[in-house]
Parts: C-alpha cells; structure tokens; sequence
C-alpha cells in the first residue's frame, strides 16, 4: 500500500546546528504537506508542496519538493530550542493524506 | 488553538467496552477527519467526512464508525473495545476537502483500554 517512509526517527542537536528530515515514497505524490507536533500537542500545518522541484522558505525552515514528486526535505537552519518537536510529513495519494513515522528534534542549549 | 474542538480529552475505559468521540471543526469548514496515533503505529488516517457524506476511507477497522451530522461535527464510534485501541484520537477539519486543503487539528482525544 501506500508509505512514506521518514528518516532519521530521532535527531538530537545542539542548538545553532542545522537539522534535516527526509521523506520518501515509491509512488507519486499529488503533493507534500509538512507538520509539527509539540510534546503533548497536535500536529500544526506548517507548509504544502505541489509543483515538482519546488522549494519553499519560512524564516530558518526550507523545504524541498524532489523533481519526480518523490521525496522531500525539511531543513532547519541554527535550531532553536523552540524547535523541539516531532516533525511529520503527510504525503497526499489521491483522497487520502499519508503520514510518515515522524522525526523528533530535541536541541540541547 | 486551531478552533476545532474535541470530547472528551481523556477516556478510560474497559476492553468490550463502546465509546463515543466528538469532534466540532472549524466554523465554515465542511470537511472532518479521522486519525489514530499511537506509538507504534504513528498517526493513521482513519476516515474522511465532506458535507455529511464519507468521502475517503483509511485503515479504519470494521469495530470503528463515524459519522457527520448535518450541523457538521462528527462522531467517532469505537465499540467491542481492545487493550491496543489505547491510543489519541485526532480530528482535523479543513474548509472543502479537496487534496490542497490545510488540515487544522483538533487537541485530540486519550483513550486508555484498561
């Protein structure tokens, strides 16, 4: 059936590093979306991808869209402590929104 | 907050038990979601509401059912209860339904199966 898979499972950073999480499908994405869960909190849209080998910026957030609506990228530049999280990405397959298993950023400061 | 809203926060319960979840969505919003996260599962898209009318299914079990009423909040039915339907139950709802839409989640609802 349909997966995307998300890696790494865990990144633990110090703060001011750049943190990266990765998704992949082996089918084609009608789209991306990206969340951000807090402990204890629900998952907060931050951002769709739909055009192939699109890129989008929110302040130190950039994410990636690859070429062949695959995979994509969340990259985070000098990570704050406010980033702690889990970040999932949801890929879109017809009606139905898939999440990968989700990447949990702790930054120690 | 995302302005949609859930009940109850916390459930306990007994496994053969049945439960009832409530989900509000967003004013304006027409369409409801379903979803499941547990540790070992991740976050499972459940099923889908447009309008009152089931749009799209997920890996939702035969023991679970949901429905939209016509003043738009939805209903989640858990029954004959398991020990591994321990989970938070998320409801995110988004303006049409449509494949670009932004979902917005609700706080989610605990379920403990005792």
């Amino acid at each position: 059936g349909q997966q995307v898979m998300q890696i790494p499972q865990y990144q633990h950073v110090q703060e001011g590093e750049d943190f990266t999480t990765y998704c992949n499908s082996s089918t084609t994405l009608s789209n991306i979306q990206w969340y951000k869960q807090r402990p204890g909190g629900h998952p907060v849209f931050l951002i769709q991808l739909v055009k192939s080998g699109e890129v989008k910026k929110q302040k130190r957030l950039t994410f990636q869209f690859g070429e062949a609506k695959k995979n994509s990228s969340l990259h985070i530049t000098a990570t704050q402590t406010t980033d702690v999280g889990t970040y999932f990405c949801a890929g879109q397959y017809g009606n139905k929104l898939v999440f990968g298993a989700g990447t949990i950023l702790r930054v120690k400061s | 907050d995302s302005g949609v809203t859930q009940t109850p926060k916390h459930l306990i319960t007994a496994t053969g038990q049945r439960v009832t979840l409530r989900c509000s969505p967003r004013s304006g919003d027409l369409s409801v979601y379903w979803y499941q996260q547990s540790l070992d599962q991740g976050l499972q898209f459940l099923i889908q509401y447009y309008n009152g009318e089931e749009r799209a299914k997920g890996n939702i079990l035969e023991r679970f059912s949901a429905q939209q009423f016509p003043d738009l909040h939805s209903e989640l039915n858990l029954s004959s209860l398991e020990l591994g339907d321990s989970a938070l139950y998320f409801c995110a709802s988004s303006a049409s339904g449509s494949r670009t839409d932004t979902q917005y989640f609700g706080p989610g609802t605990r379920l403990t199966v005792l």
